[in-house]
């Protein structure tokens, strides 16, 4: 079974410019959840979507949003791109269900705003 | 100008040897725990969970011990190997959601021959 694939790996944007990142969960798997990697906060929870909905958030400003389909594919946007976005970007993907709960993460998207 | 990061502890083993990595937690009613190993380049593996009902979990070459008294998880790593080096992170489920995890800071763990 194919892992959780984002897309695009690497990004470059300049500051002020919006940029949209895109996770495929495992097949299966209806919850997904996005994280932020920076060198100076560590690993930062963003938000989860399951069924299309956005079931929790993490205390990001309104620039971050997402979105997920109908097949789980979830997406992530970041507007007005600020230096300090530059990091990578996880998503991560789970079964639900009892004993099911184990979150498996992607590559990545490492974004850097100049 | 220089950059401010996290400073993460470092852990050096020799190859053989067993590697215990250490995690303290925020939240006393956290009732899931997981470790995560990060190589360079690459997102987060899962290695090993363990609710809190439990004390000890063992998978294979790992166990994971939990003390809820102190609010302390430990990662024992049997027979450390040259891929065993990488980043290890701890995580605990924030409140009722499983979606939602809180990471430790991370320990990189080196291996040397």
């Amino acid at each position: 079974k194919a892992g959780v694939t984002q897309t695009p790996r690497y990004l470059i944007k300049t500051r002020g410019q919006q940029v949209t990142l895109s996770c495929s969960p495992i097949s299966g798997h209806r919850s997904v959840s996005w994280y932020q990697q920076t060198p100076g906060q560590g690993l930062q929870f963003l938000f989860e979507y399951f069924s299309e909905t956005q079931r929790n958030k993490g205390n990001f400003p309104g620039r971050f949003s997402g979105r997920q389909f109908s097949n789980s594919r979830s997406e992530m946007n970041v507007s007005t791109l600020e230096l300090g976005d530059s990091a990578l970007y996880l998503c991560a993907s789970m079964l639900t269900g009892a004993g099911q709960e184990t979150q498996y993460f992607g590559p990545g998207t490492r974004l850097l705003v100049l | 100008g220089e950059s401010v990061g996290l400073h993460l502890p470092t852990l050096s083993v020799q190859e053989g040897d067993n590697s215990i990595i250490n995690c303290a937690y925020s939240n006393s009613a956290s009732d899931y725990f997981i470790w995560y190993k990060q190589e360079s380049g690459k997102g987060p593996q899962f290695i090993i969970d363990i609710r809190s009902n439990m004390d000890k979990r063992q998978g294979q070459r790992v166990t994971v011990l939990l003390n809820k008294t102190v609010k302390h998880l430990s990662l024992q790593i049997a027979a450390t190997q040259p891929g065993d080096s990488a980043v290890y992170f701890c995580a605990e489920k924030m409140g009722i959601s499983w979606g939602k995890l809180q990471f430790g800071a991370g320990t990189q763990v080196v291996v040397t021959p």
